[in-house]
């Protein structure tokens, strides 16, 4: 089924390892973003994409670092993780407009630092 | 700046009884409008959009949710629930400067429905 495809599902971490969250769309979007997700808090941007080779911060981008790699694939890198990044990690893609149409989501990646 | 504020943040509700979750946004623009559910472990699906024209927009599930640019509300309203619509709700904008759109979320509405 045509979709976002994020890996891994789950992850546990240790305080100050590095790791990479990966995320590929096969709908021909141009745009594609990561969020996290944490209890009572909704959803907070932490970088997008708006085209292939454009990359900018959102709401919550220290700590993380992105990488395009093509107009599929958006990776999310965690240089030393922390506690404090403990969250659920969704991708999400969207078509020229943006998501003014409205995007779509991977299923996410759980994600624990201890 | 945009922001979205859900007022509440859990509904009980009894399966078949109504059921209307509220969503406010502010912002010194026009915005577009969503709400997205989350089912238990999954990601988030678009329920419905207002992107323009009748403020009464109709989309899956027999949800419905209706723009009011005076009160910059855009509550969703369901007549009847079922035991599977308990999941979260989010509410969502994006101003029309963006054009990359770049969404706001809200901080989600936990839906329960019991027998």
């Amino acid at each position: 089924n045509a979709g976002v495809t994020q890996t891994p599902k789950f992850q546990v971490l240790k305080t100050g390892q590095s790791m990479t969250l990966q995320c590929a769309q096969d709908m021909n979007h141009n745009s594609m973003y990561w969020y996290r997700q944490d209890p009572g808090m909704g959803l907070r941007l932490i970088y997008y994409s708006a085209s292939e080779g454009t990359t900018d911060k959102g709401e919550v981008p220290n700590g993380y670092n992105v990488s395009r790699l093509n107009k599929r694939e958006f990776s999310l890198r965690l240089e030393s993780a922390a506690p404090s990044q403990t969250s659920v990690y969704f991708c999400a893609s969207s078509d020229t407009y943006g998501g003014n149409y409205g995007y779509t989501f991977g299923s996410g990646t759980r994600l624990t630092v201890v | 700046a945009q922001s979205v504020t859900q007022l509440d943040s859990q509904v009980p509700v009894f399966e078949e009884a109504p059921v209307e979750l509220r969503c406010n946004y502010s912002s010194s623009v026009s915005v577009y409008l969503f709400w997205y559910v989350q089912y238990p472990n999954q990601g988030l699906q678009l329920l419905l959009k207002y992107l323009s024209g009748s403020t009464l927009v109709k989309g899956i599930n027999g949800f419905e949710a209706e723009f009011n640019k005076s009160q910059t509300s855009f509550h969703l309203r369901k007549p009847s629930v079922h035991i599977s619509d308990t999941a979260e709700y989010f509410c969502a904008v994006s101003d029309l400067i963006d054009s990359w759109g770049k969404l706001q979320f809200g901080a989600g509405t936990q839906v329960v429905v019991t027998p």
